[in-house]
């Protein structure tokens, strides 16, 4: 199985700052790689996938990096909206494994 | 507009057993494979179980291997989740998911609650 390790695990920043999430893979997924977006009370949103290519409608301040076995997920400039809890999901093969996820809180 | 509907949570005592329903809309399942994703109360996601686009293919966590069967009614347009012999443990709130680019997960249900208790 593979393990996904996210960190840090809380980001405190305030609006207009930019974020850096990371993503730890055990061993390498290519480029397998989503992210998602999870507010309280709300199922996940895919925000990127494949590492590094914004699904549909997800705002060009969202951008994805990385390959093999360490990945990043980028908001450049924080909106008010943008404060949630973020996990990374492989799909390169049996389980699928999502990583403890990352909170983006306001400062 | 793709919908997932679900239904049929609630609270069942240890070694008991739920039938989970996701009613799709907005879409064919008969053309996509589709998955349930579990959240334990203040954890993260873990993956469950999910069955290909034409029904001949399942796969579950290690977690509810042999416990927990998935489905679909393709007439209905429904998947399921037949969970048996539950646990504490798997007291969470369920998604059903529809694939995307195997295995990403583009739609999510509402989240069904299931806690196993006495």
């Amino acid at each position: 199985e593979i393990e996904l390790t996210q960190s840090p695990g809380t980001l405190s920043l305030s609006p207009g700052e930019r974020a850096t999430l990371s993503c730890r893979a055990s061993q390498s997924v290519a480029d397998y790689l989503a992210w998602y977006q999870q507010k309280p009370g709300q199922a996940p949103r895919l925000l990127i996938y494949d590492a590094s290519n914004r699904a549909t409608g997800i705002p060009a301040r969202f951008s994805g990096s990385g390959s093999g076995t360490d990945f990043t997920l980028t908001i450049s400039s924080l909106e008010p909206e943008d404060f949630a809890v973020y996990y990374c999901q492989h799909r390169s093969n049996w389980p699928l494994t999502f990583g403890g996820g990352t909170k983006v809180e306001i400062k | 507009e793709v919908q997932l509907l679900g239904s049929g949570g609630g609270l069942v005592q240890p070694g008991g057993s739920l039938r989970l329903s996701c009613a799709a809309s907005g879409f064919s399942i008969s053309f996509y494979d589709m998955s349930w994703v579990r959240q334990a109360p203040g954890k993260g996601l873990e993956w469950v179980s999910a069955i290909s686009r034409d029904g001949s293919g399942t796969t579950y966590a290690d977690s509810v291997k042999g416990r927990f069967t998935i489905s679909r009614d393709t007439s209905k347009n429904t998947l399921y989740l037949q969970m048996d012999s539950l646990r504490g443990e798997d007291t969470a709130v369920y998604y059903c998911a529809k694939v995307w680019r195997t295995w990403y997960f583009d739609h999510w249900g509402q989240g069904i609650l299931v806690t196993v208790s006495s």
